[in-house]
């Protein structure tokens, strides 16, 4: 079946520094890529799209130049949390559609704590 | 726009009992999607069940069955014989034109021996 292999599954920074999760689709090609980050025992919530080749479309309240998006090709997206700080702490869960058939594939999820 | 509702943040079920678990949602699309996910301790998302809104069956998926209410915006979970692996948090979510998914509350669901 469909597989999005997300990395790191855990992650430590310090504060003002920047990080990178990678989601790459293993077996099929992933031409939206679905960004959610989820408080504990919350739901997910939906940061951003991204479709190959453009620019993400991002959720209202969530900042474009905080959470940079690349989808460069058509098997790997990444988010960037950039200048993180201890508020950005969370998991971070990518999720693809999976072609032919209307379904979802999701990461295993990034734990980021900033100290 | 599209909203999903559960109205239960814990159930609790007896190993081998059988429990419903409750969704309602929102939409003004007519070509929609609805799908309940289970969310173990590891966070990773594990597909349960995916019901088409133009089926008027309701899907099943070994012990885990739906009941959809179509008119009434209803799409409850039944999980059968209910085994201590089943305990998870429990999301009902759905995806219309936009092809996002769109996810319940969620329903913390504990399995007693």
């Amino acid at each position: 079946g469909a597989v999005v292999s997300q990395h790191p599954s855990r992650v430590i920074c310090k504060s003002g520094t920047s990080v990178k999760i990678e989601c790459r689709s293993l077996d099929f090609q992933a031409t939206t890529m679905f960004w959610y980050r989820q408080f504990p025992k919350q739901s997910l919530m939906l940061m951003a799209t991204s479709n190959e080749g453009s620019k993400a479309t991002y959720e209202q309240g969530v900042e474009k130049d905080k959470f940079l998006i690349n989808h460069a090709s058509l098997t790997l997206s990444t988010l960037t949390v950039t200048s993180a700080h201890p508020e950005d702490s969370s998991f971070y869960i990518c999720s693809a559609r999976t072609q032919g058939v209307h379904g979802y594939t999701f990461g295993s999820g990034t734990r980021l704590t900033v100290v | 726009a599209q909203t999903v509702t559960q109205s239960q943040p814990e159930m609790s079920v007896q190993e081998a009992e059988t429990v419903t678990l409750s969704c309602t949602y929102d939409t003004s699309e007519s070509d929609y999607y609805l799908f309940w996910y289970k969310q173990p301790p590891s966070r990773q998302m594990i597909l349960v069940i995916r019901q088409e809104a133009y089926k008027q069956q309701n899907a099943t998926e070994n012990r885990f069955s739906v009941n959809f209410q179509k008119a009434a915006k209803s799409f409850s979970l039944k999980i059968s014989d209910s085994q201590l692996g089943d305990a998870a948090m429990y999301f009902c979510a759905s995806s219309g034109s936009a092809r996002q998914l769109t996810f319940g509350s969620g329903t913390q669901l504990t399995v007693l021996p």
